[in-house]
């Protein structure tokens, strides 16, 4: 069955770069599907990143596309994200999912990773 | 920029039907899916394009979809379905959008 862990540090300063890996286990990630990121503060809700597709193709949330990249590395079954000049509003659980999309509309399905706290703090 | 609005809670009492209502924009001409998350966990898928239930989820979870509002019902409530739920969809310009979230409360 799949599975998706994330990795990376849980502290990052602001105006530096936040680095994040998800490792996928049980399912190749050159087949179909788009690999997605997802947010979410303490408390609060959900926010959709960004997704990548093995063919290179990729989706961005618009405000935050000039500071955002995923990338996505077959050889090791494993995409990333990179978020630069973070600030303390970037502190969140970030998950990373699979995405199912069809006719151009996607959304995340099961499993996501466990999520990881990402702290932005000097 | 496209956005989908949730109340902010709904209780229900056990066995009965609680409805959550996902407003947004011509949201009918897209598909909605809706997420369950209890504290402490990942979300879980619970409806997918509009009205669908991945395997393993309840009966109970239903879903519709018209207009600009999608609504998921969950039909004979369990203290178990006690969680918050999000809504979700697809725009072309915005990209993936999740709703504000609505935490069902079952007393």
């Amino acid at each position: 069955q799949v599975q998706l862990q994330e990795s990376g540090p849980g502290l990052v300063k602001p105006s530096e770069t936040l680095s994040l890996t998800c490792i996928v286990s049980g399912y190749s990630i050159s087949s179909a599907f788009y690999w997605g990121w997802i947010r979410q503060p303490p408390g609060k809700g959900l926010e959709w990143i960004g997704s990548i597709h093995h063919s290179g193709s990729s989706y961005y949330k618009p405000s935050l596309m000039s500071r955002v990249t995923i990338s996505i590395d077959t050889s090791k079954n494993q995409f990333s994200l990179k978020m630069t000049s973070v600030t303390a509003t970037d502190t969140a659980v970030y998950y990373c999912a699979r995405e199912y999309c069809s006719g151009g509309r996607c959304y995340p399905e099961d499993p996501w990773g466990q999520g990881t706290l990402v702290t932005v703090s000097s | 920029s496209f956005e989908l609005t949730q109340p902010p809670s709904v209780s229900v009492s056990p066995g009965q039907t609680a409805s959550i209502i996902c407003s947004g924009d011509q949201l009918g001409n897209k598909y909605a899916c809706w997420y369950q998350q209890k504290p402490g966990q990942s979300p879980v898928l619970v409806i997918f394009q509009d009205n669908k239930r991945p395997s393993g989820i309840p009966e109970r979870f239903s879903g519709s979809n018209s207009g600009n509002t999608a609504t998921l019902t969950i039909t004979g409530a369990q203290a178990m379905d006690e969680a918050d739920y999000y809504c979700q969809a697809w725009d072309s310009s915005t990209g993936g959008v999740f709703g504000t979230g609505t935490k069902v409360t079952v007393l």
